[in-house]
């Protein structure tokens, strides 16, 4: 069964700094694999996705992804943080083959640091 | 292009009621699903649908139960509320053959009192 970790539920870094947010995943078959980034009060935005094309993904506002078959992970990283980047972030994995349910880990909350 | 919608905003109910949401999904999608978010969780996968029939369903009870329209647009009903139920309510919708990519709409605040 498909399963996502985030390791570390909050994380503060000063702005301008590297960002990164950690996500281990497990399947069975090949994974499909997103971020998502959610704002308070607001829905989901996706931030950028992995479906077996490059393993090096970016997506918007500045962020990347590398996808590391041998580690199980899918690490998002931002070079220079800012203070807009405030939110919370949810890595998911699609169960491929059939109804593209997204499983999500717990999310973690980033704090940007003037 | 217009957005996955999502009425209304917030809502609040007592325990025992039966509530509706409802969903818009964005222009020219044809497939909706349903996530559950607790507070300060990750969403939960109720279920999804695809041509008005259900196509999948998460690990949730028979009273939360769902429709789709000729239009695509969608509606999650929850009958005999329980204080847990209160969350957040989200729904996506895709493309037929990409499903996996889903867009959010900002979600239905539910209070059970």
């Amino acid at each position: 069964a498909q399963s996502v970790t985030q390791l570390g539920s909050h994380v503060s870094v000063s702005e301008g700094a590297l960002v990164l947010l950690r996500c281990n995943y497990s399947s069975s078959v090949p994974p499909y694999l997103f971020w998502y980034v959610q704002y308070p009060n607001q829905g989901l935005q996706l931030l950028l996705k992995y479906t077996s094309a490059a393993t090096l993904v970016k997506g918007i506002n500045g962020f990347e992804a590398e996808f590391k078959k041998s580690e199980t992970s899918f690490h998002l990283t931002k070079p220079s943080a800012h203070m807009s980047d405030a939110a919370e972030y949810f890595c998911a994995v699609s169960v491929t083959g059939n109804t593209g349910k997204l499983i999500f880990g717990q999310g973690t909350t980033l704090q940007v640091k003037p | 292009e217009t957005g996955v919608t999502q009425s209304p905003t917030h809502l609040i109910k007592t325990r025992g009621q039966q509530v509706t949401l409802r969903c818009s999904s964005q222009s020219g999608h044809n497939t909706v699903s349903w996530y559950q978010q607790a507070l300060g969780q990750g969403p939960q996968f109720i279920f999804q649908y695809y041509r008005e029939e259900e196509n999948g369903r998460g690990n949730f009870p028979p009273r939360f139960s769902g429709l789709q329209f000729p239009n695509y647009s969608s509606e999650l009903n929850v009958n005999a509320l329980e204080l847990d139920d209160s969350a957040l309510y989200l729904c996506a919708s895709s493309l037929e053959g990409f499903s996996y990519e889903q867009y959010f709409g900002p979600g239905t605040r539910l209070t059970v009192t």
